[in-house]
C-alpha cells in the first residue's frame, strides 16, 4: 500500500545532541513537509520542499535542517540549536503545489532526556 | 499569511447528539478549505475540503461542512455523534493563487464524545 511513514515512532534526545528523524513516501509525490504540533498550538509548518534538491523554511525553521536528494525522502534535523525541541512531528506529502491534498505520516514524538 | 481560529479548544458531547466545531478564517481573497481528524499518537486524515461549487460538502463519517463566504467561516457538522468521533480537529485553509501549495492550521479542537 502507499503511504508515507516515519520512523522511528518515539525518540528521544539527551541535550546538546542532533538528531535525525526519517520521512519516506511511495506515493510518488513531488512536495513534502514537516510540521511540528504542540498541545493546543496546532500544527505549525518548519521546512517544505517542492522537488527535488529544493526545499523552503517554514514559520518556524530555527534550529531545524533538511536535505532532499531523493524524490521519496525528506528527513528533518533537530538540532542542538533547537531549545525546546520536545514536541510531536508530522511528516506529509503531496503530488504538487496545485494538489493541495496533503497525506501524513503517523509522527514521531521526541522527547528529551 | 493566513489566520484560521478554530473558536472552541474543547468541545464535550454526549453519544448520539449533534455537534458543531467553528472555523473562522482571515483571508480576504479565494481559499480552498479542509477540515482534517487525528486520532491519538497518529497523523490527520483529511474529513473534507471545499475547492468550489456548492458551499455544503460532505466528507467522511458522516460528516458535513458549509462554506459561509461572507462570514470567513467553515463549520463543521455531524447531526449524531458517535463515541468513535472522539479525536481532534483541525480546520486549514490554503490561498487559491498560492504556488506554493501550503496549509495553515488552526489550534484545533478536541471533540470527545460520552455514552
Amino acid at each position: 500500500d502507499g503511504g508515507i511513514t516515519q520512523s522511528p515512532k518515539y525518540l528521544f534526545r539527551k541535550e546538546g545532541q542532533n538528531v535525525t528523524l526519517s520521512c519516506e513516501q511511495n506515493l510518488n509525490h513531488d512536495a513534502m513537509y514537516w510540521y511540528r504540533q504542540d498541545p493546543g498550538q496546532g500544527l505549525r509548518l518548519i521546512y517544505y520542499s517542492q522537488i527535488v534538491n529544493d526545499f523552503q523554511k517554514g514559520d518556524i525553521a530555527e534550529g531545524y535542517s533538511v536535505s532532499r536528494e531523493k524524490k521519496e525522502s525528506f528527513p528533518l534535523t533537530v538540532t542542538s540549536a533547537q531549545k525546546n525541541p520536545t514536541a510531536f512531528y508530522l511528516c506529509a506529502s503531496s503530488s504538487g503545489p496545485k494538489s493541495l491534498i496533503q497525506h501524513f505520516g503517523d509522527g514521531t514524538r521526541l522527547s528529551i532526556l | 499569511a493566513q489566520s484560521v481560529t478554530q473558536l472552541d479548544s474543547q468541545v464535550p458531547v454526549f453519544e448520539e447528539a449533534p455537534v458543531e466545531l467553528r472555523c473562522n478564517y482571515s483571508s480576504s481573497v479565494s481559499v480552498y478549505l479542509f477540515w482534517y481528524v487525528q486520532y491519538p499518537n497518529q497523523g490527520l486524515q483529511l474529513l473534507l475540503k471545499y475547492l468550489s461549487g456548492s458551499t455544503l460538502v460532505k466528507g467522511i463519517n458522516g460528516f458535513e461542512a458549509e462554506f459561509n463566504k461572507s462570514q470567513t467561516s467553515f463549520h463543521l457538522r455531524k447531526p449524531s455523534v458517535h463515541i468513535s468521533d472522539t479525536a481532534e480537529y483541525f480546520c486549514a485553509v490554503s490561498d487559491r493563487g498560492s504556488t506554493l501549495g501550503r496549509l495553515y492550521f488552526g489550534r484545533g479542537t478536541q471533540l470527545t464524545v460520552w455514552p
